[in-house]
């Protein structure tokens, strides 16, 4: 069962669009959303990450805004640049489960020139 | 740069094989972990050390031993492992497992296997 639902599976932004990827999730425990960036060939690195107390969160160009009722939270890539081509995960985790990651499926992002 | 160091970062290997892979980090962290990346998957947890014991095994095949020397030293021994498991592995480390959700987990670079 997934439990963290990511959409689109791929994206194509112009550069300096606006990329915008949306996760959803069931587990009402979950208590910590964060997003994790891949690029070909290197592990995930942590970009940016929210609690539901707070309705969204901003890093530069990196927003995170988060829907309680609709349990759904989503990235926004602002001023999308050719460096920010990568794979884009969401996750989840709950207090109950410690620190184990429940990820979305991912999107790859295409920033064109 | 990462801190988590993976060595080797390719490793060939046939089906009768025994290897290795090794993570090492030295950022103090006390839960490390190993995944497991299928191509244009999530990563998927295989194994949680927590304080050096191990905390969680997600139903991972025996022919995965994982092993924890010290708490900056993570292996994952490899014997008789199948094409299917042809995959980038990855460590990782946090500052806590059990503590509260939320503790950063830093991933190495990763490992590719190819199983033949």
């Amino acid at each position: 069962q997934q439990q963290v639902k990511q959409s689109p599976q791929s994206l194509i932004v112009q550069k300096g669009g606006i990329s915008i990827i949306n996760c959803a999730y069931e587990n009402t425990a979950f208590d910590y959303f964060p997003w994790y960036q891949q690029f070909p060939g290197k592990g995930p690195a942590l970009l940016i990450a929210i609690r539901p107390d707070v309705s969204e969160k901003k890093e530069g160009r990196f927003t995170i805004s988060f829907n309680k009722s609709a349990k759904q939270f989503s990235l926004h890539i602002m001023d999308s640049q050719p460096g920010d081509s990568a794979t884009y995960f969401c996750a989840a985790s709950s207090e109950a489960a410690g620190n184990k990651l429940t990820f979305g499926g991912g999107t790859r992002v295409l920033v064109k020139p | 740069d990462t801190e988590v160091t993976q060595t080797p970062k390719h490793l060939v290997m046939g089906m009768t094989n025994k290897k290795s892979l090794k993570c090492e980090q030295h950022m103090g962290h006390r839960a490390m972990y190993w995944y497991k990346q299928k191509a244009k998957k999530p990563p998927e947890l295989m194994f949680v050390y927590s304080y050096e014991k191990l905390s969680i095994n997600e139903s991972v095949p025996s022919r995965f031993s994982p092993e924890c020397p010290n708490s900056s030293l993570l292996n994952l021994h490899l014997h008789a492992l199948q094409p299917e498991d042809s995959a980038l592995y990855l460590c990782a480390s946090s500052q806590d497992h059990w503590t509260y959700s939320g503790n950063t987990i830093y991933f190495g670079e990763g490992s590719w296997l190819t199983v033949v």
